[in-house]
């Protein structure tokens, strides 16, 4: 069975940095690439960039390259999302999503990240 | 980058009833790369169609999906009480892909 597990939710000060998890299983993780989405509180899902854990390409939409770093650690089947310098803004819950062919076939259960003084 | 415009924004209808959603792409979608997802409160978005009007693996038949180019549609027969939810279209035919804004079905 495929699973993406990402890690618990997370609670920041601005400024602070920070790095969420999802472990895959069940499939070969190297050979799918993984996708990170943003969905701000009330509102729709954005995908924020793309890794393939087998070679570590990554590539980022317009709108959060600079913004976040996305990276693998294909030893352990797990892709990462992070941030150096935590903004207000980047309160949100955040999913992982298995890649088929550039759509999301299988999701993890999200991480909520709030970023509050 | 290829916009995509769900219509409408909230859907009112009753179980049992025929719900057709709408999704309109800014440009052409290639090779009708064009999937529709369900995310109900509190879940992580669920893959109903891919390839357009491809069902996911144990999606039922109730939901089916169509069109090309630049206009497509999610269409589920029979609203059944597990319906009630968000549901939002995505383009993949230019990478990463874009997300509709959500079209929501809801109880009437």
């Amino acid at each position: 069975e495929v699973q993406l597990v990402q890690s618990g939710a997370e609670v920041k000060k601005p400024g602070e940095s920070l790095k969420i998890s999802c472990k895959g299983s069940g499939y070969s993780f190297t050979s799918y690439w993984i996708g990170w989405v943003r969905q701000m509180p009330g509102k729709g899902l954005e995908w924020m960039g793309i890794i393939y854990p087998g070679d570590s390409d990554t590539r980022y939409s317009p709108s959060f390259q600079g913004q976040v770093t996305i990276s693998a650690d294909k030893s352990i089947s797990t892709a990462y999302l992070q941030w150096s310098n935590l903004k207000a803004s980047d309160t949100a819950m955040y999913y992982c999503a298995r890649r088929q062919n550039d759509y999301g076939d299988y999701w993890g259960q999200g991480t909520l990240v709030t970023v509050s003084s | 980058e290829i916009v995509l415009t769900q219509s409408p924004g909230t859907l009112s209808l009753s179980p049992g009833e025929r719900a057709t959603l709408s999704c309109r792409a800014s440009q052409s979608v290639s090779s009708s790369y064009l999937a529709w997802y369900q995310q109900k409160p509190g879940q992580a978005p669920r893959l109903l169609i891919y390839g357009a009007s491809r069902r996911a693996t144990g999606i039922p038949d109730r939901f089916s999906g169509s069109g090309s180019g630049t206009d497509f549609t999610l269409t589920i027969s029979r609203l059944e009480p597990e319906d009630f939810a968000v549901y939002y279209c995505q383009q993949y035919g230019s990478s990463p892909g874009t997300f509709g804004q959500g079209t929501k079905v809801e109880i009437k």
